[in-house]
């Protein structure tokens, strides 16, 4: 089974921008999307970002996303207080036939 | 606006059977379209997809659970439910029902996410 592995925490100031990494080596990232999930505490995960680097409606765009090689990035730019939340990366796993989730990042807005 | 909305038992004891049920609303679990999903998270900790199903009877679950957990659809009903069987301490988590959605990637192939999740409910294992 593959693994994602993310930071456990990352942490900003408002106003600043964020990165939060995501790297798997099987399946390859580099052969598949990668999504992104939000989730604040005590809520259900929400998406975030699909296909690596496209934003569901509503989802405003100091949030973006890209992928190289075997690694992903969730950047947050304008960094607000109420984007302090676990983000989740995933793919699809083709031979599990079902999604692979990172371990999540928890972020922190000092 | 599509609704998922989960309901089951809060507390299960271990050796049971945990049954939880996904309402939908707002669309059709009978659509050819999309295939829906069961994904938990014990407190504190990530999430861990259970299981994907399509109406046609096509399922696929997570290897490391196969062997406990069988998914089904009532379609009259537009609902659908998760059972896990031999639950222990460690099956304690909250547990979510989402719908699987397809989009395309730059080569063309598939590529699926969940989107939306219901609000999730939680289930202890304990005696």
């Amino acid at each position: 089974q593959s693994v994602l592995t993310q930071p456990p925490s990352a942490s900003g100031t408002p106003g600043q921008r964020v990165t939060i990494s995501c790297s798997g080596s099987s399946p390859n990232i580099r052969d598949t999307a990668v999504h992104w999930y939000q989730q604040f505490p005590g809520t259900a995960p929400k998406l975030l970002i699909f296909n690596s680097d496209q934003r569901p409606s509503g989802v405003p765009a100091r949030f973006s996303a890209s992928k190289s090689g075997t690694s992903a990035s969730l950047a947050i730019s304008g960094l607000q207080s109420e984007d302090e939340a676990d983000y989740y990366c995933a793919l699809w796993d083709g031979r599990l036939n079902g999604p692979v989730f990172g371990g999540g990042t928890k972020l922190t807005v000092l | 606006q599509l609704h998922l909305q989960e309901s089951g038992p809060g507390l299960v004891k271990p050796s049971e059977t945990l049954s939880l049920t996904c309402d939908v609303s707002g669309a059709s679990i009978s659509s050819d379209t999309h295939y829906w999903g069961w994904i938990r998270q014990p407190p504190g900790k990530g999430l861990e997809w259970i299981g994907t199903f399509h109406h046609s009877g096509s399922t696929s679950y997570n290897p490391s659970l196969e062997s406990r957990v069988t998914i089904s659809v009532d379609t009259s009903k537009n609902q659908f439910s998760l059972n896990l069987n031999s639950v222990t301490a460690t099956d304690t988590a909250v547990y979510y029902c989402a719908r699987r959605v397809t989009s395309y990637n730059w080569r063309g192939y598939p590529e699926y996410c969940f989107d939306p999740w219901g609000q999730g409910t939680l289930v202890t294992v304990s005696s």
